[in-house]
């Protein structure tokens, strides 16, 4: 069974520009979560879509936004690109059965904003 | 105000010996435990849980130890082996909910 997959993998934006990536569940998942990593602030949870829902957020500006498709998958975006949203965006997804939470994550896409 | 605390930032131990990962945590409402390895240039790959339940879970070389009342949990990993050099994250989340509070992680390195 393929895995998340993520795209693209590396990017570079400018200061002010907005950027949407994409994310790919592994088939079958329901959920799909996004999370920013730096090396700052570690691994931070952005928000998690369930059939098309936002259905949790975490404390991120209303810069950073995402939505899912009635296939799963998922895109994010941040708009108006400041220099310390320069991370890592991961995506993860799981089946969202009662009483398992495991999540299984995509490689990541490097985002680098100058 | 950080949640969870993994307070070693590196582990070196030798190959064949026990690796012991610790994890702290403030909030008595996480009731779901997890950790995940990362190596670089590559996405956390998901190890083992445990929920609140249980205090011992076992998958092959890794165990993973929860003491609620100390608000503690550590991984074991026995026998260590060199592919086992990764960062090591424990991530906790609670009623049902899919947000993962993530430490900061630990990186180990097991020499051969």
């Amino acid at each position: 069974k393929a895995g998340v997959t993520q795209t693209p993998r590396y990017l570079i934006k400018t200061r002010g520009q907005q950027v949407t990536l994409s994310c790919s569940p592994i088939s079958g998942h329901r959920s799909v979560s996004w999370y920013q990593q730096t090396p700052g602030q570690g691994l931070q949870f952005l928000f998690e879509y369930f059939s098309e829902t936002q259905r949790n957020k975490g404390n991120f500006p209303g810069r950073f936004s995402g939505r899912q498709f009635s296939n799963s998958r998922s895109e994010m975006n941040v708009s108006t690109l400041e220099l310390g949203d320069s991370a890592l965006y991961l995506c993860a997804s799981s089946f969202d059965l009662g009483g398992i939470y495991e999540q299984y994550f995509g490689p990541g896409t490097r985002l680098t904003v100058t | 105000d950080q949640q969870v605390k993994q307070n070693s930032p590196s582990l070196s131990v030798q190959e064949g010996r026990i690796s012991i990962l610790n994890c702290d945590y403030t909030n008595s409402m996480f009731d779901y435990f997890l950790w995940y390895k990362k190596y670089p240039a590559e996405g956390p790959t998901f190890l083992i849980s445990i929920s609140s339940i249980k205090d011992k879970n076992e998958d092959g070389r890794f165990t993973v130890f929860l003491n609620k009342s100390a608000k503690h949990l550590s991984l074991h990993i026995v026998p260590s082996q060199p592919g086992d050099s990764a960062v090591y994250f424990c991530a906790l989340t609670q009623g049902g909910s899919e947000k993962l509070v993530f430490g900061k992680g630990t990186k180990l390195t097991v020499n051969p």
